[in-house]
């Protein structure tokens, strides 16, 4: 099955520095991303799209300088939340799109990566 | 713009029971996509189950299944032979035919007792 893989799984960061957040398409090429964030036993917000090759659309209320987003290649998108704070910490999911499968959409799931900013 | 109501914030269930997790949404658009995911502690998310909506036949998965009312825009999903691996956070979600963007339930969390 396709998998998607995210990296680092879990980061400490100090108030006021950048994070980057990797998410790869390991065995399928994915020309749209998401970027999801959950907090403790809530449902997942969407953040934005990322398209391959363009600029990523976000959703109302997400801060596009706060949350850079890249979509450099078909199997990798980035997500920096830049001058992180605490309010940041959350639990931060991307997902991909296999792009020969555009109709019936089988979003495909990272493991998340859990952001903590002392 | 399409909601999905997931009405039962916990459940429980009886190991080999079985336990019927309910959700309704709400779309003018005619096709589209229906899922049930799975977020077990670890916390990646696993899809369960997938319907389409031009479909009438009821989608299975195993012990996994859904009863899909269109004109009352329900989905629910029932889980048979209950194992201790079920217990998780299970999300309904929606995809318009020719949208993007999954529109997820609140989620319900499902408890299975031994």
């Amino acid at each position: 099955g396709a998998v998607v893989s995210q990296h680092p799984s879990w980061v400490i960061c100090k108030s006021g520095t950048s994070v980057k957040i990797e998410c790869r398409s390991l065995d399928f090429q994915a020309t749209t991303m998401f970027w999801y964030r959950q907090f403790p036993k809530q449902s997942l917000m969407l953040m934005a799209t990322s398209n391959e090759g363009s600029k990523a659309t976000y959703e109302q209320g997400v801060e596009k300088d706060k949350f850079l987003i890249n979509h450099a290649s078909l199997t990798l998108s980035t997500l920096t939340v830049t001058s992180a704070h605490p309010e940041d910490s959350s639990f931060y999911i991307c997902s991909a799109r296999d792009y020969r499968d555009w109709l019936s959409d089988t979003q495909y799931f990272g493991p998340g990566t859990r952001l903590t900013v002392l | 713009a399409q909601t999905v109501t997931q009405s039962q914030p916990e459940m429980s269930v009886q190991e080999a029971e079985t336990v019927t997790l309910s959700c309704t949404y709400d779309t003018s658009e005619s096709d589209y996509y229906l899922f049930w995911y799975k977020q077990p502690p670890s916390r990646q998310m696993i899809l369960v189950i997938r319907q389409e909506a031009y479909k009438q036949q009821n989608a299975t998965e195993n012990r996994f299944s859904v009863n899909f009312q269109k004109a009352a825009k329900s989905f629910s999903l029932k889980i048979s032979d209950s194992q201790l691996g079920d217990a998780a956070m299970y999300f309904c979600a929606y995809r318009g035919i020719y949208g993007n963007k999954l529109v997820f339930g609140a989620g319900t969390i499902l408890r299975v007792k031994s």
